[in-house]
């Protein structure tokens, strides 16, 4: 089953403007990772923030948690066209290395 | 290091036929998973090992599939008979679980066709 849903599930934006997705959870976490799939590739590490951390940074990249309502997102600034992938959140619990992934969304960087 | 390394890259088979996938992780990460790709369930976990050790199968949909590790550079995710329900994108990943860095980094995946 799915651990996370990611909202929206597509989104189409302009080159330069910032793209957000977010992504909800249901069971407590260790922590919670984003990773982006470019088309027919394997999935790839973008950040991972550990449940005591609320905001983190890296480069383009921002990254909120908020425990209390089991959500995340995944702020993306300056998009550019090679931004456009699928990008997918993964949680895990304490004690239990078991990685679980929402649904992913679709982000469409139009030049 | 070549990262993560799955083979075939594409495999296409027939109904009954047993199919192989291959995995070779990233040397000296300890664990090990299994995961399957659909457009309709999105990407399932079916398996995964840490020090060669299955630990949690319950992914596993059914008796026809069954993973070994039998040592820490090499994995296989056996599907026997198939069936064109099994036609999905198979992607193995490896981790080096170390306190609270759970990063897992990914193959290119195996795209099985069943026909």
């Amino acid at each position: 089953s799915q651990q996370g849903e990611e909202d929206p599930q597509a989104l189409s934006i302009q080159e330069g403007e910032n793209a957000t997705m977010n992504c909800s959870y249901k069971t407590s976490i260790n922590n919670l990772q984003w990773y982006r799939q470019n088309s027919g590739r394997g999935l790839v590490h973008l950040i991972l923030i550990r449940s005591n951390e609320r905001e983190k940074h890296s480069g383009r990249l921002r990254v909120t948690l908020d425990t209390s309502k089991k959500s995340s997102s995944l702020l993306i600034t300056a998009s550019r066209a090679a931004d456009t992938a699928s990008y997918f959140c993964a949680t895990d619990a304490r004690g239990n290395e078991k990685l679980t992934f929402g649904t992913g969304t679709r982000l469409t960087i139009i030049p | 290091d070549a990262g993560v390394i799955q083979s075939p890259r594409h495999e296409v088979t027939e109904m009954g036929q047993e199919v192989t996938l291959r995995c070779k992780p990233i040397s000296g990460h300890n664990s090990l998973f299994w995961y399957r790709q659909t457009m309709m369930r999105g990407l399932e976990l079916l398996i995964y090992f840490n020090n060669n050790v299955p630990i949690d199968d319950s992914g596993m949909p059914e008796d026809r599939f069954s993973a070994k590790m039998p040592n820490a550079s090499f994995s296989t995710l056996k599907i026997q008979p198939s069936e064109p329900r099994d036609s999905a994108v198979y992607f193995c990943a490896s981790s080096l679980i170390q306190g609270v860095n759970t990063e897992a980094f990914f193959g290119q995946g195996t795209r099985l066709t069943v026909v």
